[in-house]
């Protein structure tokens, strides 16, 4: 059973400091994305990372693929409150279905 | 910009009473996925389709479940008699190929309360 555990579980920040969210397996990903959830919403992808070492980034958030393929981060730069949500990374294992396991999720609220 | 719709929102029943989620997938997509997220947990995979037929089915999307696609936009799934642990979020989404680069795509979800 493939399972990415996140941490923190819960983060509660003032607005303009950084964070770095983390998501972490035993298993290799062929891809991880990123999303992002409102509450009573859908998943919101942010971010694909495929290659192994690869950075990506989006405005104040950089995503990075751990060169294993194993884990992956998430660094907020100067946080703000419109980045308060629920931060969800998805692996893909590959397969015939290419379903995507999620992880547990990182609540993060940004205090104004 | 394309996107994933579900219908309805939220709905209502009864345990034991049969109800049917449906999803609109992005238009030229062929892999369709059902999730369900139970207040305050993790999204779990229910089942993948392609080809008009399952694909992978997980241990949760047991005899009670069922999917289909009954035209060419149209993709549902049915809970024949629903139970009281079958509440949750249920999310649809749709890829457009298998390649690990190709995204697959959420919509809104339907809330389902089964009293």
């Amino acid at each position: 059973t493939q399972l990415l555990e996140q941490s923190p579980q819960f983060l509660s920040i003032q607005e303009g400091e950084n964070l770095t969210v983390y998501c972490n397996s035993s298993s290799v990903f062929s891809s991880l994305q990123w999303y992002r959830q409102e509450p009573g919403e859908g998943p919101v992808l942010l971010v694909t990372v495929v290659t192994g070492g690869e950075v990506k980034k989006l405005k104040r958030l950089t995503f990075q693929f751990g060169d294993a393929r194993k884990d992956s981060s998430l660094h907020i730069t100067a946080a703000q409150p419109g980045d308060t949500g629920l931060y969800l990374c998805a692996g893909l294992f590959g397969g015939a279905t290419n379903k995507l396991i999620f992880g547990t999720g990182t609540l993060l609220a940004v205090q104004p | 910009e394309p996107e994933v719709t579900q219908t309805p929102s939220h709905q209502v029943t009864q345990m034991g009473q049969e109800v049917i989620l449906r999803c609109v997938p992005i238009s030229n997509h062929l892999y369709f996925y059902w999730y369900r997220q139970i207040l305050g947990q993790k999204v779990e995979f229910l089942v993948s389709f392609y080809n008009n037929e399952i694909s992978e089915k997980s241990e949760i999307f047991d005899d009670q479940f069922s999917v289909e696609r009954p035209d060419g936009s149209n993709f549902t799934l049915k809970i024949r008699s629903t139970k009281l642990e079958d509440s949750a979020m249920y999310f649809c989404a749709s890829r457009r190929g298998a390649g690990f680069t190709d995204t697959q795509y959420f919509g809104p979800g339907t809330r389902l309360t089964v009293l």
